[in-house]
């Protein structure tokens, strides 16, 4: 079956603009969860999402936003880009919401300049 | 909130060798999972240990869930350049469920 597909791979955006980024999950997951990645930080948590209702959240500033459709699909939208969230976006589905591996995608590299 | 620390942030050994890397969580854990990451690629899932105590076994990865649940730990034997990457481990607990991730420990092989 298809993996995790995050669109797009690669991103290029300038301070203050803002920017979406998708995930579609592995067919029949219900829980997305979001993280970003940078050199010596490791995977910190943004959100979780399952059957569309956000369960938890990261401690990430208002202008890290996300949702998740009635498919799975999920999104996270980042408002007034700074230079310091350029990182990779990495997305993950699972089966369950506990208890259940995690499959992430290849991720979204952003870079703001 | 929920910590999970990991050490050693990195690793370099020789190809053969033996290689250990610890997590700590500051909160009693529902169940610890381990991925690795190899370089430039995603956190790939390599296990799940759940009960108390438990030890789980693939291949030169041996894998420990400390009995307070609380700590684990993930051994490699003689390893080899396959294994180059980093490994984290992620746990759930506390009162938000939600999966923490250590900051990994980069593991590099000479051959």
């Amino acid at each position: 079956k298809a993996g995790v597909t995050q669109t797009p791979r690669y991103l290029i955006k300038t301070r203050g603009q803002q920017v979406t980024l998708s995930c579609s999950p592995i067919s029949g997951h219900r829980s997305v969860s979001w993280y970003q990645q940078t050199p010596g930080q490791g995977l910190q948590f943004l959100f979780e999402y399952f059957s569309e209702t956000q369960r938890n959240k990261g401690n990430f500033p208002g202008r890290f936003s996300g949702r998740q459709f009635s498919n799975s699909r999920s999104e996270m939208n980042v408002s007034t880009l700074e230079l310091g969230d350029s990182a990779l976006y990495l997305c993950a589905s699972s089966l369950r919401q506990v208890n259940a591996e995690a499959f992430f995608g290849q991720g979204t590299r952003l870079t703001v300049v | 909130g929920q910590q999970v620390m990991q050490i050693p942030q990195y690793q370099h050994v020789q190809e053969g060798e033996d290689f250990t890397t610890y997590c700590n969580s500051s909160t009693t854990l529902s169940n610890i999972q381990w991925y690795k990451q190899r370089p430039g690629g995603h956190p790939v899932f390599l296990i799940q240990l759940v009960k108390s105590g438990e030890v789980k076994k693939q291949k030169r990865l041996t894998f420990q869930f400390g009995e307070a649940k609380k700590n684990s730990s993930l051994h490699i034997t003689a390893t080899q350049t396959t294994d180059v990457g980093t490994y984290f481990c992620a746990g759930r607990g506390g009162s938000n469920y939600k999966l923490t991730f250590g900051k990994g420990t980069l593991l590099t092989v000479n051959p």
